[in-house]
């Protein structure tokens, strides 16, 4: 059975530049949710979608966005980009609430 | 919000020692309490959990404890091994009150096994 998949794997972009990542769940799972790994901040819950609803939402500034489709793969969007954005993005799918996380190995997104 | 402190912040054993990484969260409300492992360049993979209604959980070399009066897991792992080297994360939810998954990460703990 398929992990959790997340493109691209590598990032870079600059000041003021949007971002685009992608998330494909493990097959079956409905719920996406999206992480930030920094070495300072560690691992910072973004937002989480079930059933093409966005469910919870973290502290992030309205940059940060995201939406699922219909057949649960999930992508994030981050504008205006800047040098604090830059960070491991990582994707983690469940089946349901309630549920156990699987991560993917993330997107590492550099901001110059 | 819910908040996770994890200690240490490394550690270093010896292969075939046993080594303790503990967790304090604040909401007591949280009931649910999974641990992960990342090595380098992967994401994190979940490696046992456990749900309030546990004290305790064992899978091979790894366990993990629960006290819901102290607000405080522990995982354990004993006899271990070079691969064991990685940094592990806690974590706590309450899945039912979020009505989703939102994890609150502990700060990380960098185990290393020296052979």
């Amino acid at each position: 059975k398929a992990g959790v998949t997340q493109t691209p794997r590598y990032l870079i972009k600059t000041r003021g530049q949007q971002v685009t990542l992608s998330c494909s769940p493990i097959s079956g799972h409905r719920s996406v949710s999206w992480y930030q790994q920094t070495p300072g901040q560690g691992l910072q819950f973004l937002f989480e979608y079930f059933s093409e609803t966005q469910r919870n939402k973290g502290n992030f500034p309205g940059r940060f966005s995201g939406r699922q489709f219909s057949n649960s793969r999930s992508e994030m969007n981050v504008s205006t980009l800047e040098l604090g954005d830059s960070a491991l993005y990582l994707c983690a799918s469940s089946l349901t609430a309630d549920e156990k996380l699987f991560f993917g190995s993330g997107t590492q997104l550099s901001v110059l | 919000g819910e908040n996770v402190e994890q200690h240490p912040s490394t550690l270093s054993v010896q292969e075939g020692d046993s080594a303790v990484i503990k967790c304090t969260y604040s909401d007591s409300a949280s009931n649910y309490f999974p641990w992960y492992k990342q090595e380098l360049g992967k994401g994190p993979q979940l490696i046992i959990d456990i749900r309030s209604n546990v004290g305790e959980k064992k899978d091979q070399r790894i366990a993990v404890t629960l006290n819901k009066t102290a607000k405080h897991f522990s995982l354990h792992i004993t006899e271990t091994q070079p691969e064991d080297s990685a940094v592990y994360f806690c974590a706590a939810s309450n899945p039912l009150r979020n009505a989703g998954n939102m994890l609150t990460f502990g700060g990380g703990t960098r185990l290393m096994v020296k052979p």
